[in-house]
């Protein structure tokens, strides 16, 4: 099964509102992260947060963590058109044993932020 | 410019066939990743490598094979074993060691069986 789960599967907005994304996983992490993938391309990655913090930044990207829940949110703030595409969060686990340097995806969500 | 590159951009195979995708980095990343995306899905991993002449299976390797006789180059087969290999496809890289985590991708190769 999916280590990860998001929800919601779609999310419609309009320009200048905020769009909150989550998801959950199931075992132990080193680190979690998301990307974003644009229709028919390949993922970029946007941000990475280890099981150590709690919070990141990076410009209208905001990260939260929280370990007790197995679970993230990714809030951007002010979306623009341009931000319309699928997110996925994506979980490393661990170092050791054959886990070491994989990432588990979710089944990502859509965003559409209409003009 | 450094990056990843995957060719063919869109692939038709007939059923029976083998048929293999390039993946290339220019990155001198020693790490790379095969993973396949059904419509609607999440990523799910193929075949990892680490390092050149090794590499380890992924989630559903089953009907696919790789070589990693290069550091820069890490093809993956499609073999006639796969029974539903209509998917998109993506080749990933990083820098190996436990403080770099972020995989860089490529633009993806369409796989369609006709």
């Amino acid at each position: 099964s999916q280590q990860g789960e998001e929800d919601p599967q779609a999310l419609s907005i309009q320009e200048g509102e905020n769009a909150t994304m989550n998801c959950s996983y199931k075992t132990s992490i080193n680190n979690l992260q998301w990307y974003r993938q644009n229709s028919g391309r390949g993922l970029v990655h946007l941000i990475l947060i280890r099981s150590n913090e709690r919070e990141k930044h990076s410009g209208r990207l905001r990260v939260t963590l929280d370990t007790s829940k197995k679970s993230s949110s990714l809030l951007i703030t002010a979306s623009r058109a341009a931000d319309t595409a699928s997110y996925f969060c994506a979980t490393g686990r661990r170092a050791g044993g054959t886990s070491y340097g994989k990432l588990t995806f979710g089944q990502g969500t859509i965003l559409t932020v209409h003009p | 410019d450094g990056g990843i590159t995957q060719s063919p951009k869109y692939l038709f195979r007939k059923e029976g066939q083998n048929v293999t995708l390039s993946c290339e980095q220019n990155l001198n990343h020693d790490a790379m990743y095969w993973y396949r995306q059904d419509p609607g899905q999440g990523l799910r991993l193929i075949y990892y490598s680490q390092i050149v002449n090794d590499f380890q299976k992924g989630d559903i390797a089953e009907g696919y094979s790789v070589s990693r006789e290069k550091k820069e180059s890490f093809p993956l087969t499609v073999t006639s074993a796969q029974k539903n290999p209509t998917a998109f496809y993506l080749c990933a890289s990083k820098i190996a060691g436990i403080s770099y985590n972020e995989q860089f991708f490529g633009p993806g190769t369409r796989l369609t069986v006709l």
